[in-house]
């Protein structure tokens, strides 16, 4: 399909483990976004890439969280040493900037649950 | 701080029984308000985007409002297919593009 496609979908793991998610983006958009849902909770920004420029990593919540973007496509979240309150949906998104009307085109999310 | 408050949290409505969904918000600067739609098990979908106290977005049987302190999706005559989570977000001026500040959301049931 041609839309945001996220892996794995659904990750299980035990505390203290280090866990990789995946975003490809619509081919095209130049901007990506990792969001994180909580169970009952809103979206909660985490990083955003734009083309070359350096990502606004303002909303990673701690520094056991990184993320990459290569050759301005896909991009790679990554926990290390997971713990109990990392388990969440994390939503990637991604849009062409130019016009832009606000709309972000999200993924299915990847549920990532912490034992 | 940026902070963004939805009511309720919960809404269960008859086929045919219009009623409308509040996202109060404080921010920075506000450069956008946005209208998400989330069904169970996917993402966001993008429905609206307001950008001033008085402007109104329609589609189908949805109706985005916005003043200075709150936004109004009204549902008229909803279907059992408008039930989701509908999701407001601001975005402030001075941050990222797709920086935005979600609601916790409003999850709207629809009977026959």
């Amino acid at each position: 399909g041609a839309g945001v496609s996220q892996s794995p979908s659904n990750k299980v793991t035990e505390k203290g483990k280090d866990v990789e998610l995946r975003c490809d983006p619509i081919s095209g958009h130049t901007a990506l976004y990792w969001y994180r849902q909580s169970l009952g909770q809103g979206l909660e920004f985490l990083i955003y890439f734009q083309g070359n420029s350096a990502p606004d990593k303002s909303g990673l919540p701690s520094d056991r969280f990184s993320a990459e973007r290569t050759g301005g496509s896909v991009s790679t979240l990554t926990i290390q040493r997971t713990q109990q309150e990392d388990s969440a949906v994390y939503l990637c998104a991604s849009n062409q900037l130019a016009g832009n009307t606000g709309e972000l085109f999200f993924g299915e999310g990847s549920r990532l649950t912490v034992l | 701080e940026d902070q963004v408050t939805q009511s309720p949290e919960a809404l269960r409505l008859q086929e045919g029984e219009s009623s409308s969904l509040n996202c109060s918000y404080t921010v920075s600067g506000l450069r956008g308000l946005f209208w998400y739609r989330q069904d169970p098990g996917k993402g966001p979908e993008f429905l609206f985007t307001l950008y001033s106290a008085g402007e109104e977005k329609e589609k189908e049987r949805l109706k985005a409002t916005l003043t200075k302190k709150e936004s109004f999706l009204h549902i008229t005559a909803p279907k059992p297919e408008d039930s989701a989570t509908y999701l407001c977000a601001v975005q402030a001026h001075g941050n990222s593009w797709g920086k935005l500040q979600f609601g916790a959301g409003t999850q709207v049931v629809v009977t026959p």
